[in-house]
């Protein structure tokens, strides 16, 4: 298996500018989870889908992030207006149906705001 | 609600010298705890996971963790450093409810000296 897929893999733009970030989970899995790690804040959790329906958003900064699921192979985690704050790793990551189950995670994007 | 706690940000061995990675864990409800190993520029790669089976848990790479309730701690051991363990390691907690998200401790770097 080839993984959780994540693009790009860095993205620099400028303040003000939208952004979008792309994740394809492993196949199978209807879990997928999106987190964000900063020095500051560490890992934390923006939003978590089930079958393609969000489960919990309360991790989500403020109205200027955004995350689609339109289907169990895609998902895109959007920011519109970008700021400098925004600065940080974002993860993808899914898992299995197992309430064990572990989270697999992308290699992540470095996103830069200018 | 869940946290987790990872005592020391940084620990050094030599090479050859015992690794022990602390984390205590809260929860209200029997836990599945895992660890994550990150390197430089990487993804979160699972070490191990702790899921009411057996208390001693074998993961990858020689690691192993033992937890104990009594003591609310799951610490990560490796009888002996290589230099290939240096990188953050994450201990995380998921409650054994519907929810599936995991809760991350804050990291801690580990520097394997020659």
């Amino acid at each position: 298996d080839a993984g959780v897929i994540q693009s790009p893999r860095h993205e620099v733009t400028e303040m003000g500018q939208e952004v979008t970030l792309r994740c394809k989970p492993i196949s199978g899995h209807d879990y997928l989870f999106w987190y964000r790690q900063t020095m500051m804040r560490g890992l934390e959790l923006l939003i978590y889908f089930n079958n393609n329906v969000p489960i919990d958003d309360s991790g989500m900064p403020e109205d200027r992030f955004s995350a689609k699921m339109p289907n169990a192979s895609f998902s895109t985690l959007k920011i519109q207006p970008s700021e400098p704050r925004d600065s940080a790793v974002y993860f993808c990551a899914s898992s299995s149906t197992g309430v064990g189950s572990p989270l697999h995670f992308g290699n992540g994007t470095r996103l830069t705001v200018t | 609600a869940q946290s987790v706690t990872q005592l020391g940000s940084h620990v050094s061995v030599s090479e050859g010298a015992l690794v022990l990675l602390r984390c205590n864990y809260s929860s209200s409800v029997p836990p599945y705890l895992f660890w994550y190993v990150q390197y430089p520029n990487q993804g979160l790669q699972l070490l191990l996971k702790y899921t009411s089976a057996a208390t001693l848990v074998k993961g990858i790479n020689g690691f192993e963790a033992e937890f104990k309730k009594s003591e609310t701690s799951f610490h990560l051991t490796k009888p002996s450093a290589h230099m290939s363990d240096a990188a953050e390691y994450f201990c995380a907690v998921k409650e054994g409810t519907g929810r599936r998200a995991l809760t991350f401790g804050s990291g801690t770097r580990l520097q394997v000296q020659p």
